[in-house]
C-alpha cells in the first residue's frame, strides 16, 4: 500500500492553466479507471473534484478536467483562480472490495 | 442534505484505547459502504479502513491491521472505528466518508469535519 506519487508543489498565475500528476503502478492507477481528485482548503474537509478519472460531480467548474495514461493520472486546472489555491490530492482503488490509496498530496499556489 | 457527524476523539495515552463514531444522515445509510481516513497535523490524507453495506467485506491500511476495527449499525446510521493499542503515530484528524456505492466504490463524495485523536503521555 504504497502513495501514490505527487509533486509537493505547483504554482500558476491566474488565468493559466497547470497540471498535477499522479504517479501509481499497473496495481492500482494503470489497472483501474477508479481515480478521484480532492480538493482541500485550511482547516476544512476535502472536497471531490474529480471521479473515475474523467467524470466532474454536478457544482465543480468545467476548469478541472482529469485524465489518465498508463500509470500516471492528471488534473488539469484551467483558467487558474485566486480560490483554487488549496491542497490537492489523487486516490485510486488498489485491487480488493475496499483498499483505497492516496497521493501525497500537491500544494497549487496562485501567484 | 448529507450530514456525517464523527465523534469520540480525544486524548489518550500511548497503548490505550479509544472508539470513534460517525452518525450519518441526509441518505439512506444501509445503501452505500463507509470508510475512514485520517490525516496526520501537517499532512496528507491516509486511507485506514472501509466497510460494505452489508459489513460482508472489510478492508484495513497495513499501518493499522490487527489493532482497529472498523464496523457499523445500519439501525442507528452509523459508523465507527474501534482503535486499540494507540501509538503516537496514530495521532491524525479522522474523518468519516461515504462513498458512491455499496461496496467496491473508492470515490468519496462526502465527508465529515473529522474528530481529533491525540495519541501521547
Amino acid at each position: 500500500q504504497s502513495a501514490l506519487t505527487q509533486p509537493a508543489s505547483v504554482s500558476g498565475s491566474p488565468g493559466q492553466s497547470i497540471t498535477i500528476s499522479c504517479t501509481g503502478t499497473s496495481s492500482d492507477v494503470g489497472s483501474y479507471n477508479l481515480v478521484s481528485w480532492y480538493q482541500q482548503h485550511p482547516g476544512k474537509a476535502p472536497k471531490l473534484m474529480i471521479y473515475e478519472v474523467s467524470k466532474r460531480p454536478s457544482g465543480v467548474s468545467n476548469r478541472f478536467s482529469g485524465s489518465k495514461s498508463g500509470n500516471t493520472a492528471s488534473l488539469t486546472i484551467s483558467g487558474l483562480q485566486a480560490e483554487d489555491e488549496a491542497d490537492y490530492y489523487c486516490c485510486s482503488y488498489a485491487g480488493s472490495s475496499t483498499n483505497v490509496v492516496f497521493g501525497g498530496g500537491t500544494k497549487l499556489t496562485v501567484l | 442534505e448529507v450530514q456525517l457527524v464523527e465523534s469520540g476523539g480525544g486524548l489518550v495515552q500511548p497503548g490505550r484505547s479509544l472508539r470513534l463514531s460517525c452518525a450519518a444522515s441526509g441518505f439512506t445509510f444501509d445503501d452505500y459502504a463507509m470508510h475512514w481516513v485520517r490525516q496526520a497535523p501537517g499532512k496528507g490524507l491516509e486511507w485506514v479502513s472501509g466497510i460494505s453495506w452489508n459489513s460482508g467485506s472489510i478492508g484495513y491500511a497495513d499501518s493499522v491491521k490487527g489493532r482497529f476495527t472498523i464496523s457499523r449499525d445500519n439501525a442507528k446510521n452509523s459508523l465507527y472505528l474501534q482503535m486499540n493499542s494507540l501509538r503516537a503515530e496514530d495521532t491524525a484528524l479522522y474523518y468519516c466518508a461515504k462513498v458512491t456505492g455499496p461496496v467496491g466504490a473508492t470515490t468519496f463524495d462526502y465527508w465529515g469535519q473529522g474528530t481529533l485523536v491525540t495519541v501521547s503521555s
